[in-house]
């Protein structure tokens, strides 16, 4: 069935460094994967997605990138900042009449001081 | 332009009762995505609606839990003769009728189901 597997579930890092989180999905007809960041208490949101045609996007701290034949894409954020501690979701979703997506478990990010 | 609604953000249940939570989406979205989130968890797809239309509901247990989007009000989630396990943050989401590649997820808050 569909799956999405994310990796760490947990990442500590010191102010100023990269974050990496990593997934892969089993469904090759997904074309499309969105990053989600949640806050405690809030629902999830968006904060930046790729589609199967890219292979790499950026926003300004914020980069994913996308290897459709191995199945996996990465989140990637630089100069890491204490209000980038958050849960952040990878996901993937195919064009089923509407956007069915599955998510990743999550990645509990800590940015320390 | 408000975002989707969820109502009530909190909602505490005896077991056997029936909780149902409520979803307006973002205006102009007609498509609605219900997801259960356990403790330290992810977010478990549950059932995708258009109005008046189930598209796919393979996430739903198949016993107690139902959902609805009428052509006119919220969508609802409802579930029957509750029981601990049950208890989770439901989100809901919605996107646009018309699916393009500027067509995410937009998410609630959250209901958090508590059952005692």
């Amino acid at each position: 069935g569909e799956n999405v597997e994310q990796h760490p579930s947990t990442l500590s890092v010191q102010e100023g460094d990269s974050a990496v989180i990593k997934c892969t999905y089993s469904d090759s007809a997904s074309n499309y994967f969105p990053w989600y960041k949640q806050e405690l208490g809030k629902g999830p949101q968006l904060i930046i997605d790729i589609r199967s045609n890219v292979g790499e996007k950026k926003d300004q701290r914020i980069a994913v990138t996308l290897n459709k034949t191995a199945k996996h894409f990465s989140l990637h954020i630089t100069e890491t900042q204490p209000e980038d501690s958050a849960v952040y979701f990878c996901a993937a979703g195919k064009n089923t009449g509407g956007f069915k997506t599955i998510f990743g478990a999550g990645t509990r990010l800590f940015v320390k001081a | 332009n408000a975002g989707v609604m969820q109502n009530p953000r909190h909602l505490v249940r005896r077991r056997g009762q029936e909780a149902r939570l409520r979803c307006s989406p973002m205006k102009g979205h007609s498509h609605v995505y219900w997801y259960r989130q356990l403790p330290e968890e992810g977010l478990k797809f549950m059932v995708y609606l258009q109005k008046e239309n189930i598209i796919d509901e393979s996430g739903m247990p198949k016993e107690r839990f139902s959902a609805e989007f009428p052509k006119e009000g919220p969508s609802i989630l409802r579930i029957q003769q509750v029981v601990r396990g049950d208890s989770a943050a439901y989100f809901c989401a919605s996107s646009p009728a018309v699916i393009s590649y500027n067509s995410p997820l937009h998410f609630g808050n959250g209901t958090r189901l508590t059952v005692t």
